[in-house]
């Protein structure tokens, strides 16, 4: 099982500052990774997928690169909207497997 | 547009037996594979299972390997998680989720159902 780990666990950030999440797997997934935004109570929302594709209607804020072991999400300039959690999962491999989360609060 | 919703979820005891259903609309059921996909209260995200389009091929997680069996009926456009031998452990909020046409990602996500097992 190809395990993820993802960097900080919380995040404390003011709006308009920059953000940059990581997340790294324990062997290479080569570009088969996705983010997922989640608010409290809601689903998660897909953001990115192959690395650094933006899902559909995802503003241009949000990117993502990295590919093999380790990866980035970067939001430019965070706005109110984007305080939440941020997962990245692979898909490289079976099982699917998630990283724990980071957390982005408003300092 | 596409929706997923999921229902069945409730209050069962351990040991016990649930199934769990998502209706799905706004898209060609068979061309998609789906997943389910749990999170405990507070913790982060668990795939469980997938299953293909046609319905002929699954991938289980080893957590719910012989305990679980997901299955989908392609004339009501109706994805079913059967849930057996429930543990305290089993308690989270499941999702059912639409897979990418070609890799096993999560573009649509149900809004989640709750499943509370006690003990």
């Amino acid at each position: 099982e190809i395990v993820m780990t993802q960097s900080p666990a919380t995040l404390s950030l003011s709006p308009g500052e920059r953000a940059s999440l990581s997340c790294g797997a324990s062997q290479s997934v080569n570009s088969n990774l996705a983010w997922y935004q989640q608010k409290p109570g809601q689903a998660p929302r897909l953001l990115i997928y192959g690395a650094s594709t933006r899902a559909t209607g995802i503003p241009a804020r949000f990117s993502g690169s990295g590919s093999g072991t380790e990866f980035t999400l970067t939001i430019s300039s965070l706005q109110s909207e984007d305080f939440a959690v941020y997962y990245c999962q692979q898909y490289n491999n079976w099982p699917l497997t998630f990283g724990g989360g980071t957390k982005v609060e408003i300092k | 547009e596409v929706q997923l919703l999921e229902s069945g979820g409730g209050l069962v005891q351990s040991g016990g037996s649930l199934r769990l259903s998502c209706a799905a609309s706004g898209f060609t059921f068979t061309n998609f594979a789906m997943g389910w996909v749990r999170q405990a209260p507070g913790k982060g995200l668990e795939w469980l299972l997938t299953i293909s389009g046609s319905g002929g091929a699954t991938n289980y997680a080893d957590s719910v390997k012989g305990r679980f069996t997901i299955s989908r009926d392609n004339s009501k456009n109706t994805l079913y998680l059967q849930m057996n031998s429930l543990g305290s452990d089993d308690t989270a909020v499941y999702y059912c989720a639409r897979e990418n046409w070609d890799w096993p990602y999560f573009d649509y996500w149900g809004q989640g159902t709750l499943v509370t097992v006690s003990s």
